[in-house]
């Protein structure tokens, strides 16, 4: 069974302070992971697809990386408005169009 | 640019009602889902379809079902709704097993 586990569950920063998301997964054959932003009483915003180990991406402030194991969301130099709930899923090879998804880390950056 | 779109923001029902979720998504993908977003449960896949007139119960199927006559729409219906079905529903689509594209939601309560 395909598992994400997202850590840590919430997460207070200052305004400028750099630090990161982690998304822990087992899958059987990965066919990418994914990130989305989800700000209060609205839907994800897909944010980044990584489909293989050594891959990353970026947007804005933002850097999504990928092991056979986990991805980092690192989020350098935060505003406020980058306060939202981060989501990671993860689609198998095997067939299955259901993603897992984890349970999300909650970020509050503080001015 | 994508988009997918829920009938309604907000909605208010009485236990007992039946009760219609509709949603439509302008990108032709042939993969559309439910799920309820609880707080501290995460999101809960409810139904996902795979073609027009094709559907999969996903975690939490009971009390609910669902209706897909055309490509674009994907409806969920509550038979006789329950105060336990008040919640937050999400819809979303995808191609193939990539990401999903989220609509903005609909806060359900049930009195």
């Amino acid at each position: 069974e395909d598992q994400v586990t997202q850590s840590p569950e919430a997460l207070r920063l200052q305004e400028g302070e750099s630090s990161s998301l982690n998304c822990s997964y087992t899958v059987s054959g990965l066919r990418g992971l994914f990130w989305y932003r989800q700000d209060p009483g609205k839907g994800p915003e897909f944010l980044f697809t990584l489909y293989s180990a050594g891959e990353e991406k970026e947007k804005e402030r933002l850097k999504a990386t990928l092991t056979k194991k986990e991805s980092f969301l690192h989020i350098t130099a935060p505003k406020p408005e980058d306060s939202a709930t981060y989501l990671c899923a993860v689609s198998a090879s095997g067939g299955s169009y259901i993603p897992t998804f984890g349970r999300g880390t909650s970020l509050i950056v503080h001015p | 640019d994508v988009k997918v779109t829920q009938s309604s923001r907000y909605l208010v029902k009485r236990t007992g009602e039946k009760v219609f979720l509709e949603c439509v998504q302008d990108m032709d993908h042939e993969n559309m889902f439910w799920y309820r977003q609880d707080p501290g449960l995460g999101l809960r896949l409810i139904y996902f379809s795979y073609d027009v007139k094709m559907k999969e119960k996903g975690d939490i199927p009971e009390g609910y079902s669902v209706s897909r006559e055309k490509k674009e729409r994907f409806s969920l219906i509550l038979e006789s709704a329950s105060t336990n079905q008040t919640s937050m529903y999400l819809c979303a689509s995808s191609f193939s097993n990539n990401e999903q594209f989220f609509g903005p939601g609909t806060r359900l309560t049930v009195l």
